[in-house]
């Protein structure tokens, strides 16, 4: 009840295309819901965060979409750049203090 | 603002040899976390800080590893002794808030 599924492992998008990734989660208590980015060698960078008591966040071409009752969420990258190449991590955690990470997926922007 | 800093950046040693990390969290930021990261795989928590107390070790392997935030700022982790398993990176993460944790660029361990 602890997993955060994550998919795709790996991701392939022409640079000005919609970057997707998908997480699904058991725990109803969990509350909140953040993505990391994170580049080789660089430990992860908060990105963007959501609560369940709204079901789209944007912050420029980073939306995150919930889906409380199919407990799903997703990243979507607009717009994607070869910049934007990296590892991207959903989590998950209730009130915050322990973050449970999916297994992540590897995005690969090509130019 | 300075960020999370973690020393060393890569460590390499044999099994059975002990090892240690070192953290400075965020000027301010009274939680600490500890987390393991795999190759390939998330980071997992191995222990949460509220200023010196450790307040969740729970998935600390208490058998080999230990910690320690003395004055409720610097953290060390140490691990004695060392198996190929735990070969890894080890991240240190601190918040002010509940809500966002910032990394540092973790200790990459290899044990031979």
């Amino acid at each position: 009840q602890q997993q955060v599924k994550q998919s795709p492992q790996s991701l392939i998008v022409q640079k000005g295309g919609i970057s997707i990734i998908n997480c699904a989660y058991e725990n109803t208590a969990f509350d909140y819901f953040p993505w990391y980015q994170q580049f080789p060698g660089k430990g992860p960078a908060l990105l963007i965060a959501i609560r369940p008591d709204v079901s789209e966040k944007k912050e420029g071409r980073f939306t995150i979409s919930f889906n409380k009752s199919a407990k799903q969420f997703s990243l979507h990258i607009m717009d994607s750049q070869p910049g934007d190449s990296a590892t991207y991590f959903c989590a998950a955690s209730k009130s915050s203090y322990k973050l449970i990470f999916g297994s992540g997926t590897r995005l690969l922007v090509r130019p | 603002e300075a960020g999370v800093v973690q020393s060393p950046r890569y460590k390499i040693i044999e099994k059975k040899q002990p090892v240690a990390f070192w953290c400075n969290p965020i000027s301010g930021h009274n939680t600490l976390y500890w987390y393991r990261q795999n190759l390939g795989q998330g980071p997992e928590l191995l222990i949460r800080y509220e200023n010196e107390e450790a307040v969740d070790d729970s998935q600390l392997p208490k058998d080999r590893f230990s910690a320690e935030r003395l004055k409720g700022v610097d953290s060390t982790l140490k691990i004695q002794p060392a198996e190929l398993g735990d070969s890894a990176v080890y991240l240190c993460a601190s918040s002010l808030r509940t809500d966002e944790a910032f990394f540092g660029q973790g200790t990459r361990l290899t044990v031979v």
